[in-house]
């Protein structure tokens, strides 16, 4: 069984609408992240979020908030959305904040704004 | 600014042969951690190995092993006796004192009967 569930598979939005990305960890683990993929682009680092508080944010464009409504929960709301926003997010988690944790990654959602 | 580069785009091999991937890596961190994931067709990423930088010993699990050359800022994963289901995309990433993994873009291995 899954132990990170991400929640659509795929997205298809159209410009300028809001979508939000469900992600919950069942690793009982504190921290959680954010990633993107973009086509011809490495994975990029989005947020991270420790005990559902948030350690960083790499994001510059605020249509991004990441939502943490419990420590295993971990969803991202992209507002006004454009088709450079078109990739597939990974939600991961780590057992603790810090360099040295391993992350784990759930399959992704592929979103594509048209 | 931390960086990672995998010069290899592809490789091809035939089943039950050792490949070796390429990852060198550019950070001004003094301590780091040094990860090795795949990615399946199915697009799920899967996390296989970790070297951290204070360690000289290189890691092994299961046939995955790596070859690290801290002088060279280099960190090869090596795979013995390939298997058709090891064909994915293999990705380097490094991690130093900012807690972000900083991704290569991919090597795509082809295991081929």
């Amino acid at each position: 069984d899954p132990k990170i569930i991400q929640k659509p598979k795929y997205l298809v939005a159209v410009t300028g609408s809001e979508k939000i990305l469900i992600c919950e960890q069942y690793l009982g683990h504190n921290a959680m992240y954010w990633y993107r993929q973009s086509a011809k682009k490495p994975l990029e680092f989005m947020f991270s979020y420790s005990y559902q508080k948030l350690m960083d944010n790499q994001t510059a464009s605020s249509r991004f908030q990441p939502q943490s409504s419990k420590k295993n929960h971990l969803d991202l709301q992209i507002t006004a959305l454009k088709p450079d926003d078109s990739a597939t997010y990974f939600c991961a988690s780590s057992r603790d904040w810090g360099s040295a944790e391993t992350l784990y990654f759930g399959s992704g959602t592929r979103l594509t704004v048209l | 600014a931390q960086k990672v580069t995998q010069t290899q785009t592809s490789i091809s091999v035939v089943e039950k042969t050792t490949v070796t991937m390429d990852c060198v890596y550019e950070t001004r961190d003094s301590s780091y951690f040094l990860f090795w994931y795949k990615q399946t067709a199915s697009g799920e990423i899967v996390f296989l190995i970790r070297q951290d930088s204070y360690k000289k010993e290189n890691a092994t699990v299961g046939h995955y092993s790596l070859n690290f050359q801290k002088p060279k800022s280099s960190i090869g994963l090596i795979i013995t006796a390939t298997q058709i289901e090891d064909s994915a995309v293999y990705f380097c990433a490094i991690v130093g004192d900012n807690s972000k993994l900083i991704w290569g873009l991919g090597t795509s291995l082809v295991v081929n009967p």
